[in-house]
């Protein structure tokens, strides 16, 4: 069964870079059918997509942030990679990785712990 | 960008009550709806896809209707353990994707 473990480190200072890792337990990364996804949600607040990443490397960004993220895959590692940059306190949040199917027509069905990314001065 | 709108923001329920929510977007969107729980201090889970086809494991007491501008997700009878954040996400603009405010279900 597939599952997602988010990493990375627990405070960032602001202006900095927030690097994240996604590991995927299994070899779905080479899938076609699977998409792959990072979202955030600040404490006590909605959630927000962040990106979407396919099995080529293909990726898409939420607009609003669209100048400071990258999403990077390495199939050969089976982990998935978030950039965030040029932070600031409203970039606080728990981050999450997930996974969807083609068939399910943009859900996510499988969705990591989330790790909670702290940015301060 | 395609806004959804949850209602009611708070849904104050018994145990065994039936429950309705709302999610209304902005402009058309198909069916292109998605349904998520998300409990306390966990990620959310994937309930509904495509407006009404229930995701793997999700108990029947769950459903979701709706096309176009207006979807309504059901919980027939809650389970202790729907007391919940429940979240409608779009995906009309694939691959962008917006998520609703959220309705939380507590317990009354």
């Amino acid at each position: 069964q597939l599952q997602l473990q988010e990493s990375g480190p627990r405070l960032v200072k602001t202006s900095e870079t927030l690097s994240l890792t996604c590991t995927v337990s299994d070899g779905s990364m080479n899938d076609k059918s699977y998409y792959w996804g990072w979202f955030r949600q600040p404490p006590g607040k909605g959630l927000e997509w962040i990106g979407t990443i396919y099995y080529d490397g293909t990726s898409y960004y939420n607009p609003s942030l669209k100048s400071r993220v990258r999403l990077s895959l390495d199939t050969s590692q089976k982990q998935l990679s978030l950039s965030l940059s040029s932070l600031t306190g409203a970039d606080t949040a728990i981050f999450y990785c997930a996974s969807g199917r083609v068939y399910m027509v943009g859900g996510f069905d499988v969705w990591g712990q989330g790790t909670m990314g702290v940015v301060s001065s | 960008e395609i806004v959804l709108t949850q209602s009611p923001g708070t849904l104050s329920l018994t145990p065994g009550e039936r429950a309705t929510l709302s999610c209304r977007a902005s402009q058309s969107i198909g069916r292109y709806l998605v349904w998520y729980q998300q409990r306390p201090g966990q990620a959310p889970r994937l309930l509904i896809y495509d407006a009404s086809i229930r995701a793997t494991g999700v108990p029947a007491r769950f459903s979701g209707r709706g096309s176009g501008t207006d979807f309504t997700l059901t919980i027939s009878s809650l389970e202790p353990e729907d007391f919940a954040v429940y979240y409608c996400q779009q995906r009309n603009d694939w691959p962008a994707l917006t998520f609703g405010g959220g309705t939380k279900v507590e317990i009354k």
